[in-house]
């Protein structure tokens, strides 16, 4: 079935420095990528998301490109901020499950000042 | 108001009892799905409704039930609650198709003892 794999976590960074968080994926077909974040308390929101391969989702700052050569889609962001801090999603939506989400485990993210 | 409501926010119940959680939108969507958040596991999808009449058993639906009452509410059952069905619950809507946003509630963190 499909599956998607993150970087454990939590990483932890000073501002300004850069991101990067994992995402690699298994699939039938050619599913749609997300990543979703949650802040302390909160929902989840979309961040980013992209629909088929190549594509860029950015927002934020952040960036992801689908890679269906590495059935990846990496989170970047270039100079992160205290306000970043939060746990990050990867999730796909493919033909299982009526298109529903599944997620990783979650990468938590901790920035420091 | 938000576009996803869940009630209750915070739940502690005892082993056995019968509880109930309730998910409400505005957002005129057709798909509702719950899922559960617990630590290190990431979200897991529990049940799926496409419309009023279509409700789907997702990955962990063993000792869960939901109604879809209309199509503004999806409540999701725990016939006789354990204790690790401890876990924070999340509502989430969406539009029909592959590649579309999942809005989620601000979740249900539920306690049973």
């Amino acid at each position: 079935g499909d599956s998607v794999t993150q970087m454990e976590g939590p990483v932890t960074l000073s501002e300004e420095a850069f991101l990067t968080i994992n995402c690699t994926y298994t699939a039938t077909g050619y599913p749609s990528l997300f990543w979703y974040v949650q802040y302390p308390g909160e929902g989840l929101q979309l961040l980013l998301k992209a629909t088929k391969a190549d594509d860029k989702g950015s927002n934020k700052g952040f960036e992801a490109t689908y890679r269906k050569e590495t059935t990846s889609f990496h989170l970047e962001k270039g100079s992160v901020q205290v306000s970043d801090s939060a746990v990050y999603f990867c999730a796909l939506s493919g033909t299982n499950s009526g298109y529903a989400l599944n997620f990783g485990k979650g990468t938590s993210l901790l920035v420091t000042p | 108001d938000a576009d996803v409501t869940q009630t209750p926010r915070n739940r502690i119940t005892k082993t056995g009892k019968r509880i109930m959680l309730e998910c409400s939108q505005t957002k005129g969507h057709d798909r509702m799905y719950w899922y559960r958040q617990d630590p290190g596991l990431g979200l897991r999808l529990i049940y799926y409704s496409f419309d009023v009449k279509d409700i789907n058993k997702g990955e962990i639906s063993d000792g869960y039930s939901v109604s879809r009452q209309a199509q503004a509410k999806f409540s999701l059952s725990l016939e006789s609650a354990i204790p690790n069905q401890t876990a924070l619950y999340f509502c989430a809507t969406s539009v029909a198709g592959g590649g579309t946003e999942a809005f989620f509630g601000q979740g249900t963190r539920l306690t049973v003892v």
